[in-house]
Parts: structure tokens; sequence; C-alpha cells
């Protein structure tokens, strides 16, 4: 059973597109994050929502927009997409003692 | 604003060295973490250390917290090929439901 999983694994896609990536968690939390990976391995949140509200968000860019439709998922649309979007994104989510466990990453390359 | 630097950022070893890895972060915190991360692969939770003073170990590694020096070690005992990965420290912020990341130590071990 995968606790948070994440679709798609891969995206490629061109400049100025807009795509999707969903997160869900099995574990029960009420907390989740998205995070970005760059490509030095810098690892930054981006967003949080904390049963449906979001309570975190890191001056992103509003070409990135959150959804979280219930407290098990979490879901990250992105407008015209730009070169310096490329990266892994990874979708977290919060348990006891702020433990944070991670989904398995989205490459995102923009072209 | 926290910041969380780990040293070294690169660390090629051989196998059956000793090796620390240190993790120094900027403003109080009582909890901090550290996390595996294999190339291509989502974040693992290695160790949650939740008071000054605490010590925790898991095979060949080993970390430890100094809340007072704001100071974090992950101690590698007789590396073994199997520990290469990318190690991040990560720090809670109190009441901020959120962990800031240090840039990843890149551990390779060399038979």
């Amino acid at each position: 059973d995968t606790a948070v999983s994440q679709t798609p694994k891969y995206l490629v896609t061109q400049m100025g597109n807009d795509k999707s990536i969903k997160c869900e968690q099995n574990l029960g939390h009420d907390t989740m994050y998205w995070y970005k990976q760059d490509s030095k391995k810098f690892l930054k949140i981006m967003f949080s929502y904390n049963n449906k509200e979001l309570i975190i968000n890191e001056t992103v860019p509003n070409r990135f927009s959150p959804k979280s439709p219930d407290k098990a998922h979490l879901n990250l649309h992105i407008n015209s997409l730009e070169l310096g979007d490329s990266a892994v994104y990874f979708c977290a989510s919060r348990g006891g003692y702020n433990e944070q466990f991670f989904g398995p990453g989205t490459r995102l390359t923009v072209l | 604003e926290l910041k969380v630097e780990q040293n070294p950022l690169f660390l090629s070893m051989q196998e059956g060295k000793n090796y620390t890895i240190y993790c120094n972060y900027s403003t109080t915190s009582d909890r901090l973490y550290w996390y595996r991360q294999d190339p291509g692969k989502s974040l693992e939770s290695l160790f949650v250390l939740l008071s000054n003073g605490a010590v925790k170990q898991e095979g060949r590694l080993m970390a430890s917290l100094d809340t007072k020096a704001r100071l974090s070690t992950l101690h590698i005992t007789a590396a073994v090929h199997d520990l290469s990965a990318t190690y991040f420290c990560a720090v809670d912020i109190t009441g901020a439901q959120k962990l800031v990341f240090g840039q990843g130590t890149r551990l390779t071990i060399n038979p």
C-alpha cells in the first residue's frame, strides 16, 4: 500500500502549456505539502494545506495553484509553464511529531 | 529566517571508514529530522530527533541533536556501499508547521 502517491511520475511539456500533478495520501494526515527540488537537489517548500485550507504559500508565482478537494488529496496546477519550472516536485504529508512522508516525486521537464 | 547548513556537501569515502555529517541551524528548534534520498527516488525518513541530547541509531547510522549548539550530527560507522545516497537534515520551525531543509550531503562510498 502506497502511503503518498503522485501522478504522473514524469511530465515532459512545451513552454507555455498548462499541466497538473496529483497527490493522494492514505495515512489519514490532515496536512499536506508541495515541495520543489531543483537540479542542485535543493528542496524548498511551496505550499501547505491543512484539512483543505491553505496555510503556507511561500511566495510562489501565481502561475502555480494548489487545490485540495479533501484532506487526502492535494493537486498542483501550473499555468504557462516556463523553462525554470523544470524540477522534481514532491508531495508530502505530515504525521506525528511533524514528521513528513514524501511521495515518489514528479519530474517535470519544460522544453 | 531560519537557515540550515550541512557540512560537507560532498563526501567520498572508502568502505569500512567512519565519518560524520554536520547540520547547523540558525534559530531555536527542538526537532530535527534526517532523510535519505537515493538517485531518482523520494526522500525516506531516517531519524526524528525530538529534544536536546536525543540520540538514535539504526544499523551503521547514528544521529544526535544538541539544541543548545543548534547542531545535529549523522555518524556513519564502518561505511558500506549501500549507504551511498544524499542525506538531508530538516529543522522544524516551531509553530510554523513547516520544515526547512539543509542543502543535502551527497555521500559516495567506494569499495
